[in-house]
């Protein structure tokens, strides 16, 4: 199984701030690397896929980078509706297992 | 737009078999895998497995085979039944659309599975 590790497991910044989350995968996936973002008690929502396309809608502050193994998520200019758990996923490999979480605080 | 709704029941007893279907609106179950996704209480984010419109299913083997999945083209709708559950298969359970390349989009709207007697 490809395990995928998120670094920080929490974290806390402010408005305006950039914040990087990394997600590393224990073999090469390419770039089948996803990021979900999720709020208390709702779905995970797909924020971008093959590790840099953003999903239509999503805002541009929000951006994906790297293949192989080490991926990164950048919120550019937090906004308070930022606040939320963010998963990645590798869809490279079954099971397609997802990073155990970053929550952001702000 | 393609939604996704989902349904089953919300307690099960110890050793039963849980049991969830979700109905696909708006759109056809070609050219996408239809997968299942839990949730423990608090925790993060656990693949089950998926299953295609041809009936093709990769699963976790991390569940040691109690997965079974099926679809039903005529009714567009997907299921899951996990058997033998126990406290730990306690979870909310998603469904959702997806595809290798794209990730996973949209999502059902989540159950809440507890297991107690």
């Amino acid at each position: 199984d490809i395990q995928m590790t998120q670094s920080p497991s929490s974290l806390s910044a402010s408005v305006g701030d950039r914040v990087t989350i990394t997600c590393r995968a224990g073999q090469t996936i390419s770039s089948y690397l996803i990021w979900y973002q999720q709020k208390p008690g709702q779905a995970p929502q797909l924020l971008i896929y093959t590790a840099s396309i953003l999903k239509s809608g999503v805002p541009s502050r929000f951006s994906g980078s790297g293949s192989g193994t080490d991926f990164t998520l950048t919120i550019s200019s937090l906004q308070p509706e930022d606040s939320a758990t963010y998963y990645c996923q590798q869809t490279y490999r079954s099971p397609f297992n997802f990073g155990q979480g970053t929550r952001l605080e702000i | 737009q393609v939604q996704l709704q989902q349904w089953g029941a919300g307690l099960v007893k110890p050793s039963e078999t849980l049991s969830l279907t979700c109905a696909v609106y708006g759109g056809s179950l070609r050219n996408y895998n239809w997968n299942w996704i839990r949730q423990s209480p608090g925790k993060g984010l656990e693949w089950i497995g998926e299953i295609n419109y041809s009936g093709y299913i990769q699963q976790n083997l991390s569940l040691k085979s109690r997965v079974t999945m099926s679809i039903d083209t005529s009714k567009n709708q997907f299921s899951l039944k996990l058997s033998s559950v126990t406290a730990a298969d306690t979870a909310i359970y998603y469904c959702a659309r997806g595809r290798q390349t794209v990730g996973y989009d949209p999502w059902g709207q989540g159950t809440l599975v507890t297991v107690s007697s």
